[in-house]
C-alpha cells in the first residue's frame, strides 16, 4: 500500500534560517504529492502540491519539487519567519478516489 | 476558496452516550467528504469514505458500527460515535475535495471529542 515517511521533529530554527523536511513516498502507479501545513489552533491547509515528476510546488516562500527516481518531496523554504512556527504533513493521493495518505507531522518552531 | 466547517468544535460526553460531529461544505458542493482521526503528535488516520447517496466505505479495522457515517446531502456529513469510551476521545477532522480541483482537499477545523 502507500506510505508516506517524514523526518519526525520537532525542528526548531532562528529566524531567517534554511529549512529543510524530508519526505519521502512509496506508492503504486503516480501519485500526486502535497505539503499541507497545520498552524496552531487551525485546521489543515494545502501549501503546496505537484502532480507530476519533475513538477515544482511553490508557495510562501516554500519550495518542493516532486523527484520519481529518488520517491521524494523535500520541503524547503530559505528564510523563515516565526509565523512558519506549525506542524507540516507529507501527504500522497493516490489513483483511488482522492483518498490522502499522510506522513507523520513534522512540528517547526522558529524562534525570533 | 472552498471553505469546509464542523460542528461542534470541541464536545465533552460522558461514556456510554452518542454524538455527532457534523461536517458543510459551505461554499460549493461535495459528493465525497472524508473523515479522520487525529491523535496527539501523530498523524490523520483516514476513517472513512463519505458517500451523498450511498454506504461510507470504511478503512481496514475501523468498527462501521461504532463510527456511523451518513452523506445526507451534497453539503452534509455526519459522523456518530456511539457508545462511546475513552479510548475514542480524538481530534476528528473532515476534508471535501475541490469541485475545480478535484485534487486538492479542503480540510474542516476539525472537532475535538473528550470522552469522560
Amino acid at each position: 500500500g502507500n506510505s508516506v515517511t517524514q523526518m519526525e521533529g520537532p525542528v526548531t530554527l532562528s529566524e531567517e534560517a534554511f529549512l529543510t523536511i524530508n519526505c519521502t513516498y512509496t506508492a503504486t502507479g503516480y501519485p500526486s504529492l502535497f505539503w499541507y501545513v497545520q498552524y496552531p489552533g487551525e485546521g489543515l491547509q494545502l501549501l503546496l502540491k505537484a502532480t507530476k515528476a519533475d513538477d515544482k510546488g511553490s508557495n510562501k516562500g516554500f519550495e518542493a519539487t516532486y523527484r520519481k527516481e529518488t520517491t521524494s518531496f523535500h520541503l524547503e523554504k530559505g528564510s523563515v519567519q516565526v509565523s512558519d512556527s506549525a506542524v507540516y504533513f507529507c501527504a500522497l493521493s493516490g489513483a483511488a478516489g482522492n483518498k490522502l495518505t499522510f506522513g507523520g507531522g513534522t512540528r517547526v518552531l522558529v524562534k525570533p | 476558496g472552498a471553505v469546509v466547517s464542523q460542528h461542534p468544535s470541541r464536545v465533552i460526553c460522558k461514556s456510554g452516550t452518542s454524538v455527532k460531529i457534523e461536517c458543510r461544505s459551505l461554499d460549493f458542493q461535495a459528493t465525497t467528504m472524508f473523515w479522520y482521526r487525529q491523535f496527539p503528535k501523530k498523524s490523520l488516520m483516514l476513517m472513512a469514505t463519505s458517500n451523498e447517496g450511498s454506504k461510507a466505505t470504511y478503512e481496514q479495522g475501523v468498527e462501521k458500527d461504532k463510527f456511523l457515517i451518513n452523506h445526507a446531502s451534497l453539503t452534509l456529513s455526519t459522523l456518530t460515535v456511539t457508545s462511546a469510551h475513552p479510548e475514542d476521545s480524538s481530534f476528528y477532522i473532515c476534508s471535501a475535495p475541490g469541485t475545480g480541483d478535484s485534487d486538492t482537499q479542503y480540510f474542516g477545523p476539525g472537532t475535538r471529542l473528550t470522552v469522560l
